[in-house]
């Protein structure tokens, strides 16, 4: 039972270059959200899904795409990387109670 | 909507010592309460949550949280802390009244720092 998985943990992009960030999990939970980490803005959330084919916008969902194709995975698109995107991702999953997150994808934009 | 206050960017201990780190909510109707616990480039765990039932939670590592309704308050709490438990603590809450989403709103963290 690996749990919550994300690749890669380290990326480098330059400003205006497209990508995107893996997350799966083997828990079969319904719900998974994408965050990101900022020095003293705590987690932010970016996108979320309710279960395969559901998704919606979070706080801060500007310049990032996902979709659910399968209860499995949720990918996240950074769909032209802007220096503002450099941050530490972090994917989790759940049920209705307490999520469990991967270990984070670490993106710096120049 | 829900939302959720740590007042203390930072928390400093000694050794030994008991460890308080303050968490505040709001919603709109019944809270899921929950606390997090992040070592230096990992991922969050989880540590405990308050569901409904006993005022205490006890959770991972010797934590425990006292759910407060009147002061609308989750605080951590750990009668003697380790050096070890110096990380980032995050509260969350999710408002029961949320219509299914069941996502929760995260604190800006506090970092808890024990001292030898």
């Amino acid at each position: 039972n690996a749990g919550v998985t994300q690749t890669p943990k380290f990326q480098v992009l330059k400003t205006g270059q497209s990508m995107t960030l893996q997350c799966a999990q083997d828990m079969n939970h319904e719900y998974m959200s994408w965050y990101r980490q900022d020095p003293g803005m705590g987690l932010r959330l970016i996108h979320y899904s309710v279960g395969a084919g559901i998704t919606d916008q979070g706080e801060v969902p500007n310049g990032y795409n996902v979709s659910r194709s399968t209860t499995e995975d949720f990918p996240l698109r950074l769909l032209s990387a802007a220096p503002s995107q450099t941050s530490v991702y972090f994917c989790a999953s759940s049920t209705i109670g307490e999520q469990y997150f991967g270990p984070g994808t670490r993106l710096t934009v120049t | 909507a829900q939302s959720v206050a740590q007042p203390e960017d930072q928390v400093n201990v000694a050794e030994g010592n008991p460890l308080t780190v303050k968490c505040t909510y709001s919603v709109s109707g019944n809270p899921y309460l929950f606390w997090y616990v992040q070592y230096p480039n990992r991922g969050l765990q989880f540590l405990l949550k308050y569901i409904t039932g006993d005022n205490l939670v006890k959770g991972s590592y010797g934590f425990e949280a006292e759910f407060n309704k009147s002061q609308t308050s989750f605080h951590l709490k750990k009668p003697s802390a380790l050096v070890s438990d110096s990380a980032l603590y995050f509260c969350a809450v999710r408002d029961r009244a949320s219509g299914g989403s069941y996502i929760p709103t995260f604190g800006r963290g506090t970092s808890l720092i024990v001292h030898p």
